[in-house]
């Protein structure tokens, strides 16, 4: 079974800088997908990025950006330039390749807190 | 991106009463939604995936007699949590999948039951 680890409960930064969020998966496939998703307080999943495992460039969306290694199995998440509106729980998640019973399966999520 | 429309998202409720909420994918079809429980400061746990026209497939230790679910339409889908007691109390989202370029899972915004 596919299992991902985030090991950061909660992250700060400082509003302007960087900060990065670690994820670890494992998993036995060769062909996957990961996310990052970000829930604010109001609680709504909202996708931040996505990165097909078969692409070896690092997925990139605005200020966000991953830095993806396979070998590793790893998928940190990078925030430049923190924003306020920035402040919420981050979850990793990971799927298969698609097919009708496939479901994510989510990281214990890092809580980030962006200071003023 | 595509809007997923979950209602209510408040309800407050007797024990022993039934609760039901609906997911609506509001701009493109879904041949599977997924219903998700997050209880405070966690991740997101599967409960269930429905598949249009099928019965649903539920995680392990999730009572199906509990959590109805039914997914009559590849635009609809309902939890029913029946018989519902405090320690059913929680946050509940669901989450659609279209059948096209179907590597995305987009949310609805959550439903927070308390059961008195």
């Amino acid at each position: 079974a596919q299992t991902v680890t985030q090991s950061q409960p909660e992250m700060s930064v400082q509003e302007a800088e960087t900060v990065t969020l670690s994820c670890t998966y494992d998993t036995s496939e060769s062909d996957y997908y990961l996310f990052w998703y970000k829930q604010p307080p109001s609680r709504q999943m909202i996708l931040v990025i996505r990165q097909e495992a078969y692409k070896q460039q690092n997925a990139t969306e605005n200020r966000f950006s991953v830095n993806f290694q396979k070998a590793a199995k790893s998928f940190s998440l990078k925030i430049s330039d923190s924003q306020l509106g920035d402040a919420a729980m981050y979850f990793c998640a990971y799927r298969g390749v698609p097919n009708a019973g496939n479901m994510l399966t989510f990281g214990g999520g890092t809580r980030l807190m962006v200071k003023p | 991106g595509a809007v997923v429309s979950q209602h209510p998202s408040r309800v407050i409720c007797k024990s022993g009463t039934s609760v039901k909420i609906e997911c609506r994918s509001l701009d493109f079809q879904a041949t599977t939604m997924f219903w998700y429980r997050q209880f405070p400061k966690q991740s997101l746990m599967l409960m269930a995936t429905s598949n249009e026209g099928s019965k649903a497939t539920y995680e392990q230790g999730v009572e199906k007699d509990k959590f109805l679910i039914n997914h009559a339409s590849l635009t609809l889908s309902t939890l029913t949590v029946t018989s519902a007691h405090p320690e059913d109390s929680s946050f509940y989202i669901c989450s659609a999948r279209s059948g096209e370029g179907a590597n995305i899972q987009y949310f609805g915004a959550g439903t927070r039951l308390s059961v008195l």
